[in-house]
């Protein structure tokens, strides 16, 4: 009864691979997010997506596409990696008209060599 | 823009210590703030969340308070455990339905 899931855990792929990864929540939210955990540990929010509306922060690169099938899914696609896009990749998700507690999934560790 | 900022970086207490996490935040006009625990290699688990119209939330050992007017947020771990060890993470919401804005984290290490 996973709230949250994203597949792969792990990923590890070579300089100017093009890679996925999927997320899925079964909570019957409205939003989806994703988030960047750099090496610092530090969290920074990547994308937001509420009813085919896709907030996109700035200070993401145009090789990271964000990809909702429907309303449970939200993939990231990232093209020509680079090695500092290594980092966790955290998928959220949240309901607006339920107090938009967010609830995470269990991370993707990017490693690009 | 929002700012979250967590003080202190890291905390080393003894077991049984009763203590306290601080959180501040520079935009008074937030919609919810959140805590959240997370262990090393882990993901995050969602602690408590407190909505802008409410001044604390309790569950179990935890006990977070919200002043919006200060622009702070604590978080009050009693009779701390060993199991407690993990990095706190403390992250505001402007809105309804927006991202949540994360401090860098307080990571806490109790010793038995």
């Amino acid at each position: 009864d996973t709230a949250v899931s994203q597949t792969p855990k792990y990923l590890v792929t070579q300089m100017g691979n093009d890679k996925s990864i999927k997320c899925e929540q079964n909570l019957g939210h409205d939003t989806m997010y994703w988030y960047k955990q750099d090496s610092k540990k530090f969290l920074k929010i990547m994308f937001s997506y509420n009813n085919k509306e896709l907030i996109i922060n700035e200070t993401v690169p145009n090789r990271f596409s964000p990809k909702s099938p429907d309303k449970a899914h939200l993939n990231l696609h990232i093209n020509s990696l680079e090695l500092g896009d290594s980092a966790v990749y955290f998928c959220a998700s949240s309901d607006r008209d339920r107090g938009s507690e967010q609830y995470f999934g269990p991370g993707t560790r990017l490693t690009v060599t | 823009k929002q700012e979250v900022t967590q003080i202190p970086a890291a905390l080393s207490v003894p077991e049984g210590e009763n203590l306290v996490l601080n959180c501040s935040f520079t935009d008074s006009a937030i919609y919810n703030l959140q805590w959240f625990r997370q262990d090393p290699g882990k993901g995050l688990t969602s602690l408590l969340l407190i909505q802008s119209s409410q001044r604390e939330q309790t569950s179990g050992r935890l006990n977070a308070s919200l002043d919006k007017s200060s622009g702070r947020s604590t978080l009050y771990i009693a009779a701390s455990q060993p199991g407690d060890s993990a990095t706190y993470l403390c992250a505001a919401r402007n809105q309804a339905g927006t991202a949540l804005i994360f401090g860098k984290g307080t990571t806490l290490s109790v010793s038995s």
